[in-house]
Formats: structure tokens, sequence, C-alpha cells
């Protein structure tokens, strides 16, 4: 069973630029929901992805937007970049064959932006 | 208001201490509570869950949660040096389509 990959590992973007950030979820997981998570702090909860379809979203501007690929992979992308964007993007997947609630993290991308 | 609150630490224990870790939320709608342990670097690894109120054991680990206080505990015991990390509880309603993190509490189990 192959387990939750991100690409690439680390970033550095300066301010205004766009990125594009990939998860390939677990095996037999059908939903893939992506996170902030800045230093010292919890994951904040971006949105949620099931089916190609965007199933729930946080407090992030339209500038944070997503697509679920039919291999149920995703991709984040930001635009104009902007300081506090700086963080580790931490996208977790689940359902599927397994439970809802019991979501399996990658190791995150970490994203500077200067 | 937070809708998850959670004392970031850092607890420092001794080897084979009981450690207690807690979350209070507000959001009445959570069924489904969760504990992450993060290594440094590392993304959250869920340790374990709970659905609605009650407890739940998984070897030295103990998770309570109780809905009328609005309130729930991650116990380990006999911790180890390895027991090392940031916990962070989570939590969502029955529609699993937003989860809640709080912002993790930082653990040392000192040999």
């Amino acid at each position: 069973e192959t387990g939750v990959t991100q690409s690439p590992t680390h970033l550095i973007k300066t301010r205004g630029q766009q990125v594009t950030l990939r998860c390939s979820s677990q095996s037999g997981h059908n939903t893939v929901s992506w996170y902030q998570q800045a230093l010292g702090q919890g994951p904040q909860f971006i949105f949620q992805y099931y089916r190609e379809e965007e199933n729930g979203r946080g407090n992030f501007p339209p500038r944070f937007s997503g697509l679920q690929f039919p291999n149920y992979s995703s991709e984040l992308n930001v635009n104009a970049l902007e300081l506090d964007d700086s963080a580790l993007y931490l996208c977790a997947s689940s359902g599927g064959t397994g439970a809802h609630n019991e979501q399996f993290f990658g190791p995150g991308t970490r994203l500077t932006v200067l | 208001q937070k809708e998850v609150e959670q004392d970031p630490g850092p607890l420092s224990v001794p080897e084979g201490a009981i450690v207690s870790l807690n979350c209070t939320y507000s959001n009445s709608a959570f069924q489904y509570f969760m504990w992450y342990r993060q290594y440094s670097r590392k993304g959250p690894e869920l340790l374990m869950y709970t659905y609605s109120s009650g407890n739940k054991e998984d070897g030295r680990f103990t998770a309570q949660v109780d809905k009328s206080s609005k309130y729930i505990s991650l116990f380990i015991r006999d911790s180890q040096p390895s027991d090392s990390a940031t916990y962070l509880c989570a939590m969502s309603a029955v529609n699993f389509n937003k989860f809640y993190f709080g912002s993790g509490t930082k653990l040392n189990v000192k040999p």
C-alpha cells in the first residue's frame, strides 16, 4: 500500500507569483483535504475534494484553488502569493476503502514566499 | 473565539510519567474527535479517534470525550522519550467535509 506523497518538498517563490502543489492520495482513498500549517500552529483547513468536486472549504480567499483528478490525486494552486502564505502545506487522504474521519497525511510541502 | 482550543505547552515530563493532554471546543456539532502526533518537520500521524462521548483505549493511549463539557483528553501512560512530539487534537461533524485542529501541545519526555 502506497502512502500519501507530496511534491515538491520545498519551494521558494516571490510575492505575487503563483504556485502549484501536488498530492497523490493513498491507494483506495477518494477524498483529499488540504491544510496550511504555519510555524508553531495547528493545521488550518483549506478545502476538501471528494470524487473530483470541492466538498468543503475553510476561511481561505479564492486565490487558493484546487483540483482533483480521476485517479484522486490533487493539486493546490495559490495565486498572487503573499508573505503570509509561507507555511507547510499538508494534504491528507481518506474515504473510499477507508473511514472518512481517518485522514492520512503526507509529509508536506514547505513554501517560502520572499 | 477559536473553534478548538489547545494549550501549546511545552510540557516536560520524566520518562514513565502519565501525560494528560486536553482540548476544548465550542461547536456542539462535532461528533468525531481525533488525536494526531506530529514529529518535527513531518506530517501528522493519526493516533486514535473517538465517536461521540466516552473512552477509547489503545495500548498506552486513552482518549476521553466529554461532550457535555465540550472537553477531550488524551492520556499517555508510561511515557517514553520516543513520545516526544507535538500532539494535535482534531474534530469534525458527521459529514467530514471540514476538520478543525487545535494548535498542538509540544511534549518532551526526558530520559
